[in-house]
């Protein structure tokens, strides 16, 4: 059975950065995209940007373009995703998802999501 | 702003039907691209109910059925129960956006 079990919470100071990992387990890791989806509090979803480990390169959503880097490591089968440059408008919970194959096709198989509080 | 319209909520009542519909355009679900359907209930991750415009994963009711039409894609849900109650999002990629698209999210209350 796949497994995606992320990080734990965080708190960060505005300006800061964030890492949240993506473990992956049950399956081939590196032959499917992983993207991240952000969910602000009462808001809906967003999808941030995503890897094919087998490619090696992210693709990234506009709006996040310049503050998001996304990378996965094959030794360890973990995807990671950074916000930088972090505001209150980054407080969100944050799902890795692996797709069933490219980014075309679905987001089978979640993670438990992470909560990224950014405050003063 | 969404690129994928939904309705912001919808209901029924317990064995009604319902329907939510999910909007797009021609470099989305125009293009050919495959819709795919999320149930969210409060505080959990989503979770896949339909792939590729009309497929049901293994577990999820035959209750569940999408369709597309065009530049537009609809969830069904037949046989209304109180635990349908969630938040439902439809998925499909852009390719002027490279990347994955979302609407906007339904909140479905069953009355």
């Amino acid at each position: 059975q796949v497994q995606l079990v992320q990080s734990g919470a965080e708190v960060k100071k505005p300006g800061s950065s964030v890492k949240v990992s993506c473990k992956v387990s049950g399956d081939t890791f590196y032959r499917y995209a992983i993207s991240w989806v952000r969910q602000a509090p009462g808001q809906g979803l967003e999808w941030m940007g995503g890897i094919i480990p087998m490619v090696g390169t992210a693709d990234y959503a506009q709006k996040f373009q310049g503050r998001v880097t996304i990378t996965a490591d094959d030794s360890t089968t973990t995807a990671y995703m950074e916000l930088s440059s972090l505001r209150s408008e980054d407080t969100a919970v944050f799902y890795c998802a692996r797709h069933s194959g490219s980014y075309y096709d679905s987001l089978d198989y979640w993670g438990q999501g992470t909560l990224v509080t950014v405050s003063s | 702003q969404s690129v994928l319209t939904q309705p912001p909520s919808v209901s029924g009542a317990p064995g009604q039907r319902v329907t939510i519909s999910c909007t797009g355009s021609s470099s989305n679900i125009g293009a050919g691209y495959g819709v795919h359907w999320y149930q969210q209930l409060p505080g959990t991750a989503p979770k896949l109910l339909i792939y590729v415009n009309n497929n049901r994963p293994s577990g999820v009711p035959d209750r569940f059925s999408g369709s597309r039409s065009g530049t537009s894609a609809s969830l069904a849900i037949t046989g209304l129960q109180a635990e349908d109650e969630a938040d439902y999002y439809c998925l499909s990629y852009d390719s002027s956006l490279s990347g994955g698209v979302f609407g906007g999210g339904t909140k479905l209350t069953v009355l």
